[in-house]
């Protein structure tokens, strides 16, 4: 059964807009959650990240968001720009010394 | 610095055949993983290792053999590989078990036929 769950395959945004990547979890027990981004052909790699302990965490265009109650969570991107065209996962960890848990992607095309 | 490195890139394999898929990382990290990605199932951790001699199973280990006799090193096995089995191969490493980041390597296309 899937933990975390992204259910948009994909998203379309038009350069300059802003992108929202949204983000689900069941586990309650989940206290640390990641973003990564993948172009084709290549690895996941590693974008941003937020604690429990935090609703918001910032780094430059990109934003993450936790609602712990709703057991969401969301990636901001502004503004986009073509380069931000990409997978994204989002992944959920019970903490140290637990596996990280992956949700299925949304693939982000933005519009030159 | 290449970061993580996996062998080979792509792989056709008949039904019964083995194989052995190779990652390799120069970050000297103690922590090394291996993920297999399918449409619609995100990425699922197979084994993983937190150190040089040690394994661990993961979310989805059963058809699948690991061994880590360097730090460097993490190698995933196929002994009867099957149709099931197809899948895309993700090499990671981090620091540690509790590290935010892990590093990824670039993937291994399986096919099995």
């Amino acid at each position: 059964d899937q933990q975390v769950k992204q259910n948009s395959p994909s998203l379309s945004v038009q350069e300059g807009r802003i992108s929202i990547l949204n983000c689900d979890y069941t586990n309650s027990m989940f206290d640390y959650f990641l973003w990564y981004k993948k172009y084709p052909a290549e690895g996941p790699t590693f974008l941003i990240s937020i604690s429990s302990i935090k609703d918001k965490n910032e780094d430059g265009r990109f934003t993450v968001f936790l609602n712990k109650s709703a057991k969401h969570l969301s990636l901001h991107i502004v503004p986009s720009q073509p380069g931000d065209s990409a997978v994204y996962f989002c992944a959920a960890s019970e903490g140290p010394g637990n596996q990280f848990y992956f949700g299925t992607g949304t693939s982000l095309t933005v519009i030159p | 610095n290449a970061g993580v490195t996996q062998t080979p890139k792509f792989r056709v394999l008949k039904t019964g055949q083995s194989m052995t898929l190779l990652c390799a990382q120069d970050m000297n990290h103690e922590y090394m993983y291996w993920y297999r990605q399918d449409p619609g199932m995100g990425l699922r951790l197979i084994h993983y290792s937190v150190g040089e001699g040690t394994t661990a199973k993961g979310e989805v280990p059963d058809g699948y053999n690991v061994s880590r006799l360097k730090k460097q090193n993490f190698l995933l096995g196929l002994e009867s590989a099957a149709p099931s089995q197809t899948s895309v191969y993700f090499c990671a490493s981090s620091y540690s078990l509790s590290s935010y980041e892990q590093y990824f390597g670039p993937g291994t296309r399986l096919t099995v036929t």
